[in-house]
């Protein structure tokens, strides 16, 4: 049982570049989300999904797409990279009506 | 709207009791929770409490939640070097829409 799987585990991308995130949850769960971690703003939800094909938009949703084509994934896609998106980017999963989020180990990207 | 709001950083001698202090604003919060993140790693939830109870004790942690000043806050007793991480509170509300709001962390530094 790994739990929560984020690939890759760093990058780094040159403005304009595109690139995806996969996460991975091997749980059943059916809630999947995409935070981002920047100093002293905390965790801020991009996206979540609340079932296998389909998404909704969080707090901080500008620049980045989604897709959850299968219940076990969750991808976060930056279309054109931009230096505001370094960031550390956190994936997670929960149950629906289980309130315990459990979290990936993070991919930490860099736009120059 | 919600909002949860921490201190960011706290430092304690190692021994010491340490109280992280939270503040939210939703009253219709059903779940209030406590994760803790070290350095390099994501999230993993430490304790949480309904909001129908005052206090929960699990070994050293404390949770006290005063709903009237919608003020919760974590007691860790006998603080150890191993505590030192980031730690978050957030709130949740019951029913099939999940999304939690974290506030942005409390930085704990344990000196011995």
């Amino acid at each position: 049982n790994a739990g929560v799987t984020q690939t890759p585990k760093f990058r780094v991308l040159k403005t304009g570049q595109s690139m995806t995130l996969l996460c991975a949850q091997d749980m059943n769960h059916e809630y999947m989300y995409w935070y981002r971690q920047d100093p002293g703003m905390g965790l801020r939800l991009i996206h979540y999904s609340v079932g296998e094909g389909t998404t909704a938009k969080g707090e901080v949703p500008d620049g980045y797409n989604v897709s959850r084509l299968k219940k076990q994934n969750f991808l976060l896609g930056l279309e054109s990279a931009a230096p505001s998106q370094t960031s550390v980017y956190f994936c997670a999963s929960s149950y629906i009506r289980q309130y315990e989020q459990y979290f990936g180990p993070g991919t930490r990207l860099t736009v120059t | 709207g919600e909002d949860v709001e921490q201190s960011l950083f706290l430092s304690v001698r190692e021994g010491d009791s340490s109280v992280i202090n939270c503040t939210y604003t939703d009253s219709s919060s059903t779940y209030l929770y406590w994760y803790k993140q070290e350095p390099g790693a994501g999230l993993q939830l430490l304790t949480y409490i309904f909001s129908n109870m005052d206090m929960k004790q699990d070994q050293r942690l404390t949770v006290l939640l005063n709903k009237k000043d919608k003020h919760l806050s974590l007691r860790i007793a006998d603080t150890q070097t191993g505590d030192s991480a980031i730690y978050f509170c957030a709130e949740g509300l019951s029913g099939g829409s999940y999304i939690p709001t974290f506030g942005r962390g409390t930085s704990l530094i344990v000196h011995p």
